[in-house]
């Protein structure tokens, strides 16, 4: 069974600080592949990265930054220099990778983020 | 590229009653998902679609919850006999055949009285 832990339930930092929302995930799958949504007070879920589990370099994406540790099944989610508009409730979840399979994604329960001027 | 949307955003019914949701996906994509968040919870899956074919069902999902996708496009959700614990946001998301990133709609916030 997969199963992803997001221990920290809610932070809050003050403007341009940096952040780290940490994921811990479960799985007796060999390869399989992470997400990281996010979800503003709007309520849609906005997608904002895949890794699969061969790759564990690093990703960087302007503010936002990704830690794959498959050594410690972790995969951390940094925001650098945060901004008010980053408030929002991010989900990390965790799916199959094989491609014929139910790509059904497992989340964690999500952390929330506020961001105050 | 339009998103995915559903239809509709909002819906309150007694307890007891029967409702029906819309998912319009992504054209190009082939699958299909639906989830359920209730408060404070990230989604939970509950069923999914290659094409029309409905492929898995979550045991969440019980047997007064059906989902339909006629001709592999909009996909329809119905529960019969509403029961208070229905009350959740019913997502629905859709992508590439594989273990491709999905898309998620707005959603639609169920409220069962």
């Amino acid at each position: 069974a997969q199963k992803v832990t997001q221990a920290q339930t809610e932070i809050s930092v003050v403007e341009k600080e940096d952040v780290t929302l940490d994921c811990v995930y479960e799985t007796r799958d060999t390869t399989y592949y992470l997400f990281w949504y996010k979800q503003p007070p709007s309520g849609e879920l906005v997608f904002l990265i895949r890794r699969n589990s061969f790759d564990e370099q690093n990703e960087i994406s302007g503010r936002y930054s990704w830690n794959f540790q498959k050594s410690t099944s972790s995969f951390n989610f940094t925001i650098t220099a945060s901004q008010v508009v980053d408030s929002a409730v991010y989900f990390c979840a965790l799916s199959e990778f094989n491609p014929g399979a139910n790509s059904k994604l497992t989340f964690g329960k999500g952390i929330t983020l506020s961001v105050r001027p | 590229d339009t998103g995915v949307s559903q239809n509709p955003r909002h819906k309150i019914t007694k307890r007891g009653q029967n409702v029906t949701f819309r998912c319009d996906p992504i054209s190009e994509h082939n699958r299909l998902y639906w989830y359920r968040q209730t408060l404070g919870q990230g989604p939970e899956f509950l069923t999914y679609f290659q094409n029309e074919a409905q492929l898995e069902k979550s045991r969440l999902l019980s047997d007064r919850f059906s989902a339909e996708r006629p001709k592999g496009s909009f996909s329809t959700l119905e529960i019969q006999r509403t029961e208070q614990g229905d009350s959740a946001m019913y997502l629905c998301a859709s992508s590439r055949t594989g273990p491709h990133e999905q898309y998620f709609g707005p959603g639609t916030r169920l409220t069962v009285t």
